[in-house]
C-alpha cells in the first residue's frame, strides 16, 4: 500500500518569512496530493490540492510544487502569518482507489 | 464543506463498553469515509462506503468496530467493547469532485 512520508515534524519560522513542508509518497500510481491544515481541536481543513497532471499550482500565499519522477511534492508558504500557525497533513491517492493516506503531520508555528 | 455533521462531539466511556458516533453527510455526496486520528498522527483510514455499500474496510477492526451506511445517506460507526487504544477522535469525511471534506470529529475517550 501508500507509504507517505512528512517533514520536517515541527518548523518555527518568523512571521513574514516563508515556510517549506515536504513530503515524499512510495506508490507510483498515486495521482492526487491534497494538503490540510489543522487547528488545534478543529477539523482538517483543505488547503490546496494538486493533481499528478501540473507540477505546480497557487493559490494566493500557498502553492504546492509535484516531482513524480522522485515521488515527491511539497508545500509552500510565503509571507507567513500568525494565523497560519497550525498542524499540516499532506496525504496521497490514486485514480479508481481515493483513500487517503496521510502523512504523519507538521507542526507549523509562526513567530510575531 | 460546512455540511459535514458529526455527534456528539465528545464522548467518555470505560473499557470494555460500547459507543457509537453518528455522520450525516452533504446531501448528494455519495462517498463518505470514517476516519481514526490519534493525537499527533494524521487521519487513518478505518472504512470507506459508496452510497450503501462498502468500498474499503481493509483497516478497520472487525473483532470490535463495525459500520453501516443505510440508505446511503446517514452513517454509524460502533465499537463494542472499546479497548483504551481506541481514544482518539473519528472524523467523518464525504467528498465532491475528487476532494474529501471532514466532519469536526468526534473525540472518543476511553478510561
Amino acid at each position: 500500500g501508500e507509504n507517505v512520508e512528512q517533514h520536517p515534524s515541527t518548523l518555527s519560522v518568523q512571521e513574514g518569512d516563508s515556510a517549506v513542508i515536504k513530503c515524499t509518497y512510495s506508490d507510483s500510481a498515486s495521482n492526487y496530493f491534497p494538503w490540510y491544515k489543522q487547528e488545534l481541536g478543529k477539523r482538517p481543513q483543505l488547503i490546496i490540492d494538486i493533481r499528478s497532471n501540473v507540477g505546480e499550482k497557487k493559490d494566493q500565499r500557498i502553492a504546492v510544487t509535484l516531482n513524480k519522477t522522485a515521488k515527491h511534492f511539497s508545500l509552500h508558504i510565503t509571507e507567513t502569518q500568525p494565523e497560519d500557525s497550525a498542524v499540516y497533513f499532506c496525504a496521497a491517492s490514486s485514480f479508481g482507489n481515493e483513500k487517503l493516506t496521510f502523512g504523519t503531520g507538521t507542526r507549523l508555528t509562526i513567530i510575531p | 464543506e460546512a455540511g459535514v455533521a458529526q455527534s456528539p462531539r465528545y464522548k467518555i466511556i470505560e473499557k470494555r463498553q460500547s459507543v457509537a458516533f453518528w455522520c450525516n453527510p452533504i446531501s448528494g455526496h455519495a462517498t463518505l469515509y470514517w476516519y481514526q486520528q490519534i493525537l499527533g498522527q494524521g487521519p487513518k483510514l478505518l472504512i470507506q462506503f459508496q452510497n450503501n455499500g462498502v468500498v474499503d474496510d481493509s483497516q478497520l477492526p472487525k473483532d470490535r468496530f463495525s459500520a453501516e451506511r443505510l440508505k446511503g445517506v446517514d452513517s454509524t460507526l460502533k465499537i463494542q467493547p472499546a479497548k483504551l487504544e481506541d481514544s482518539a477522535v473519528y472524523l467523518c469525511a464525504t467528498q465532491t469532485s475528487g476532494r474529501q471534506f471532514f466532519g469536526p470529529g468526534t473525540r472518543l475517550t476511553v478510561l
